[in-house]
């Protein structure tokens, strides 16, 4: 089992540009979330789902948008691109009891 | 919301020394306490974890204490090693307006342990 991936594994971006950020899990968990680790800040949570067809906010949702079309994967949308959001951008999905896996990571950045 | 505030954000230790890391949350409601390792350049990796009912939990070289009146936990690593030595996260579950549980989780700002041989 791949467990959690996520495409790209680097990105970089210009000021404004849009790209979408793919988590896929085989695992069949319901819950799947989106965060972002920036140094000294710790992981903040972007957006999460806790089924197939919902998504709900997070701590710092502003400028991201999210889709969980199908269970097995999360889409993070980044509309307008800023500096601000050059991150590390991991996926993780929630498996029982509670324990949350990670997924590689995203590192992008914007210029 | 949670707020969950770690101590220290750097610690350096001697190979065989023990390190402790403290954390604090400030919604009583939470009840579901992990530890995160995460070495350079990689994910975080659950190394334990606590639930409220409980008040230590060990696992080999690996402890967490949990006090729920100061609302505080600790992560406990005894005879350290330099495999030790990586980015450390507390974490506390906050139960979300949708109803079930522990499906959030709010992180710590991470304990850079360095273990020296």
């Amino acid at each position: 089992n791949a467990g959690v991936t996520q495409t790209p594994k680097f990105r970089v971006l210009k000021t404004g540009q849009s790209m979408t950020l793919l988590c896929a899990q085989d695992m069949n968990h319901e819950y799947m979330y989106w965060y972002r680790q920036d140094p000294g800040m710790g992981l903040r949570l972007i957006h999460y789902s806790v089924g197939e067809g919902t998504t709900a906010k997070g701590e710092v949702p502003d400028g991201y948008n999210v889709s969980r079309l199908k269970k097995q994967n999360f889409l993070l949308g980044l509309e307008s691109a800023a500096p601000s959001q050059t991150s590390v951008y991991f996926c993780a999905t929630r498996g029982m009891p509670y324990e949350q896996y990670f997924g590689p990571g995203t590192r992008l950045t914007v210029t | 919301g949670e707020n969950v505030e770690q101590h220290p954000s750097t610690l350096s230790v001697q190979e065989g020394d023990s390190a402790v890391i403290k954390c604090t949350y400030s919604d009583s409601a939470s009840n579901y306490f992990p530890w995160y390792k995460q070495e350079l350049g990689k994910r975080p990796q659950l190394i334990i974890d606590i639930r409220s009912n409980v008040g230590e939990k060990k696992d080999q070289r690996i402890a967490v204490t949990l006090n729920k009146t100061a609302k505080h936990f600790s992560l406990h690593i005894t005879e350290t090693q330099p495999e030790d030595s990586a980015v450390y996260f507390c974490a506390a579950s906050i139960r979300g307006n949708s109803g079930g549980s522990n499906y959030k989780l709010t992180f710590g700002k991470g304990t850079l342990l360095t273990v020296n041989p």
